[in-house]
């Protein structure tokens, strides 16, 4: 199966921008995915993007994809104390099956 | 309001007690699928079925069971349960041909 691999934590300062990285080993995963999880709660996809695509822009976030490297990233914009949460990159294959990252826990200061 | 809804949300057992995590979903969906999360793990898949009695294993398919014998409902069997298989268990869905997953709220399983 594919390794979808992302850093474990990271901490910024509000109003900065946070960017999580994330890379995958599939080259024929079809769509990645960005999903936030909050404390207690389920996932909420944030934004996804599919391979055929570079860059994929949605108010405060920006998902830049290289598919050469297959590396993900995505960057919140002023970041800010509510965007505290989990973040999981995710893959999907083309037998329909999901790969999901660890996640990042990102810690934003006030 | 579109949702996926589980029961039960918590759920404390004992080793090799049967029991039956329920899934359902009114989008009228084709794509159905159950997780696990664990601490460090992230998630990881343990079936999923594209449409009425297709399932396909994912990832960690050992020691659990599902059917899908209605769209909207994709029930996760665990016939003999064990401690490792504690965990956070996510059920979710897709429209056909569609890009989004809906998440269920979890399922918490403790098995003692």
């Amino acid at each position: 199966g594919e390794d979808v691999e992302q850093s474990l934590f990271l901490s910024v300062r509000e109003g900065d921008s946070s960017v999580i990285n994330c890379t995958y080993t599939d080259s024929s995963s079809t769509y990645l995915y960005w999903y936030k999880q909050e404390p207690g709660a389920g996932l909420q996809l944030l934004t996804y993007i599919f391979s055929n695509m570079d860059m994929k822009q949605d108010q405060r976030l920006t998902v830049l994809l290289n598919k050469k490297d297959k590396h993900l990233s995505l960057r919140i914009a002023d970041t800010q104390t509510g965007d505290s949460a989990i973040y999981f990159c995710a893959a999907r294959d083309n037998f329909n099956k999901f790969y999901f990252g660890s996640g990042t826990k990102l810690n934003v200061k006030p | 309001e579109a949702q996926v809804t589980q029961n039960p949300r918590y759920l404390i057992t004992v080793t090799g007690k049967k029991l039956t995590v329920t899934c359902s979903q009114n989008m009228n969906h084709e794509y159905m699928s159950w997780y696990r999360q664990d601490p460090g793990l992230g998630l990881r898949q343990i079936y999923y079925s594209m449409n009425v009695e297709v399932t396909d294993k994912g990832d960690v398919p050992e020691g659990y069971k599902v059917s899908r014998k209605e769209k909207r409902n994709f029930p996760l069997i665990l016939e003999s349960p064990s401690p490792n298989q504690t965990s956070l268990y996510f059920c979710a869905s897709i429209a056909g041909g569609g890009d989004t997953q809906y998440f269920g709220p979890g399922t918490r399983l403790t098995v003692l």
